[in-house]
């Protein structure tokens, strides 16, 4: 069985300064890996996805993740980021054969002026 | 781009109500699926189908059925609403072909509140 932990729940930070949120999983399979995130009242949207290769991946609106193996994780990154980040980011998984998509509790990214 | 659309934005529905939220995707996806998300608890799945009329059970079906009747629409059906099941209700769709690799498209959610 597969599992995805979000070591925070709320992130706040100003604007331009740099973020990082944090995942682990735990899969005992290989898996895909995937951050989405929700803007208020809305669904989620693909921000970016780890398939294989290299471990650095790159997204949409600046962000960026690295796929750790030893570690079990997949941390999101943002160098600079603007009030219009401001959004709940989701760390997922899915194994290699399935269906299912596993998701975290979530992220709280809070941008302040 | 796909869209996912879901019929509802607000629903409110009062306790044993039968309630059905529909779904339609516009870009022949064979998957689709039903989450619930609640906060600290993150998307939880309820059910998913890879086909018309094949449907699997998720991690918390107790509550819930669906229906696929054609390849574009996928239905929830609650069968007697509860208050526990107040909650966002989030439909999506992916394809088959790319396997666990394929990224899913949402639609735009379901708040129901039971009473």
């Amino acid at each position: 069985a597969q599992s995805v932990t979000q070591l925070d729940s709320q992130v706040p930070v100003f604007e331009e300064a740099p973020v990082e949120l944090r995942c682990n999983y735990s899969s005992s399979v290989s898996v895909y890996l995937f951050w989405y995130v929700q803007y208020p009242n809305q669904g989620l949207q693909l921000l970016l996805k780890y398939l294989s290769g290299s471990t650095l991946v790159k997204g949409i609106n600046g962000f960026e993740a690295e796929f750790n193996k030893s570690q079990t994780s997949f941390h999101l990154r943002k160098p600079s980021v603007h009030i219009s980040d401001t959004a709940e980011y989701f760390c997922a998984v899915s194994d290699t054969g399935g269906f299912k998509t596993i998701f975290g509790a979530g992220t709280r990214l809070f941008v302040k002026a | 781009d796909v869209k996912v659309t879901q019929s509802s934005r607000y629903l409110v529905k009062r306790t044993g109500e039968k309630v059905f939220l529909e779904c339609v995707q516009d870009m022949d996806h064979e998957n689709m699926f039903w989450y619930r998300q609640d906060p600290g608890l993150g998307l939880r799945l309820i059910y998913f189908s890879y086909d018309v009329k094949m449907k699997e059970k998720g991690d918390i079906p107790e509550g819930y059925s669906v229906s696929r009747e054609k390849k574009e629409r996928f239905s929830l059906i609650l069968e007697s609403a509860s208050t526990n099941q107040t909650s966002m209700y989030l439909c999506a769709s992916s394809l088959r072909a790319m396997g666990g690799n394929s990224p899913l498209h949402f639609g735009n959610g379901t708040r129901l509140t039971v009473t």
